[in-house]
């Protein structure tokens, strides 16, 4: 079966630079979720959005925005990266709006910051 | 939003039942529970969800109390594999809020 796919896994920037971090959900998902999860730490949700609106946010910084295209897939963008931004990044799609639906999860990116 | 509280560790032998406890005692009448684990830095993986009667999967059980305000997962037979952190999350809108969480260890 199909499932969440991110790219890439794996990504090294330099403090200042700029990261774009892509999620592809499942077909016919139409929610996707953004969380952040830094060394020894829990999931933080950052952002979500259904059927390309965003639905909720939570601690995302001002630094990174994000997006949900009309194929449903979804874009975070990081801008003036930090050292402390180095964390793993995982997205999650769910197919329905409400309350009594499961996500799942990608693998993750691996952001690193120098 | 109601909140969970879970035991920070747990340990399981091999071939026994993991049982693992959750406390959500705010839980609003519409909120469901479920249950996520995480396996060393991998992607949460869903394992079960349930509103108010017990569910079971391929994976686990869910027994969720009369009054709701506790859940118990039951992985029958625990397996090495299963080692990992366990996330009890009440859903109440639109993402999931991932607490500490229980570190489930299968002991050989």
């Amino acid at each position: 079966a199909a499932g969440v796919i991110q790219s890439p896994r794996h990504l090294i920037k330099e403090k200042r630079e700029t990261a774009t971090l892509k999620c592809y959900p499942i077909p016919r998902h139409d929610t996707v979720y953004w969380y952040q999860q830094g060394p020894g730490q829990d999931p933080q949700f950052l952002i979500s959005f259904y059927e390309k609106m965003q639905s909720d946010k939570g601690s995302i910084p001002d630094r990174f925005s994000a997006q949900q295209f009309s194929d449903y897939h979804s874009e975070l963008n990081m801008s003036s990266l930090e050292l402390g931004d180095s964390a793993l990044y995982f997205c999650a799609s769910s197919g329905g709006h409400g309350r009594s639906t499961e996500a799942f999860f990608g693998q993750g990116t691996r952001l690193t910051v120098v | 939003d109601a909140k969970t509280t879970q035991p920070p560790s747990m340990d399981c032998a091999e071939g026994r039942a993991a049982n693992l406890p959750c406390n959500h005692s705010t839980i609003s009448g519409n909120e469901y529970v479920y249950w996520y684990r995480q396996i060393h830095s991998q992607g949460p993986q869903y394992i079960i969800h349930g509103l108010k009667n017990n569910e079971t999967n391929e994976m686990a059980s869910l027994i969720i109390t009369e009054d709701r305000k506790s859940s118990t997962l039951i992985l029958p037979h625990a397996t090495l594999r299963d080692t990992a952190v366990y996330y009890c999350i009440v859903n109440y809108g639109q993402n999931f809020v991932f607490g500490p969480g229980t570190r489930l260890s299968v002991l050989p």
